[in-house]
């Protein structure tokens, strides 16, 4: 079975541009996760969508950062405009959750950002 | 409050040598899950295993194996011989109640040398 795939993988962009970030989490999982991994932060969560709703974006660092799920197989992550502080690597994740479960959470590669 | 703590950051062994990486965690759920996972240096996060609060039985899978102690929040990870191919980050994380996002801990780096 396919795992999380991300795209892309890698990514070099110039400050004030637009960045993209696509994820296609696992088939017939319901949950939908993205984290940043930073050395000064490490793993932080951004957001997290349920049934393609978001849940929780307390974590978006702020009004540049913003997520879609417009349907069950397909998630994005945008960054408008970017700074070179958003360089990092962004994980996409999903799960198959309900609320008693506690699932297992698969990662995607990962998005390695470099913002110049 | 929840949280993961992982008090080594780094950690360096000569190749057969066992390692323990250790977590300590906290909250306040009766119900929770934890988990190890593993980011070897291309990047990736590779699930090792996912342990439910109500299971405190030891697991063992090959040269791993995990002890959980609710007695002392404790989820320690042990890595039998090591060996190269071992080297990683090693993420101790947190499902705090049934359908919420992992809580990772920083992280410990090993480094198995030859």
């Amino acid at each position: 079975d396919a795992g999380v795939i991300q795209s892309p993988r890698h990514e070099v962009t110039e400050m004030g541009q637009e960045v993209t970030l696509r994820c296609k989490p696992i088939s017939g999982h319901n949950s939908l996760f993205w984290y940043r991994q930073t050395m000064m932060r490490g793993l932080e969560l951004l957001i997290y969508f349920n049934n393609n709703v978001p849940i929780d974006d307390s974590g978006m660092p702020e009004d540049r950062f913003s997520a879609k799920m417009p349907n069950a197989s397909f998630s994005t992550l945008k960054i408008q405009p970017s700074e070179p502080r958003d360089s990092a690597v962004y994980f996409c994740a999903s799960s198959l959750a309900d609320r008693y479960s506690g699932n297992t959470i698969y990662f995607g590669e990962g998005s390695w950002l470099t913002v110049v | 409050a929840q949280k993961v703590t992982q008090a080594q950051t780094e950690i360096s062994v000569v190749e057969k040598e066992d390692v323990t990486l250790d977590c300590v965690y906290e909250t306040r759920d009766t119900t929770y899950y934890l988990f190890w996972y593993k980011q070897p240096p291309s990047g990736e996060l590779v699930f090792l295993i996912r342990r439910n609060s109500f299971d405190e039985q030891n697991e063992i899978s090959g040269r791993y194996s995990w002890n959980f102690q609710k007695s002392t929040s404790s989820f320690n990870f042990t890595i039998t011989a090591s060996q190269v191919v071992d080297s990683a980050v090693y993420f101790c994380a947190l499902i705090p109640s049934g359908n919420t996002p992992l809580v990772f801990g920083k992280g410990t780096r090993l480094s198995v040398i030859a």
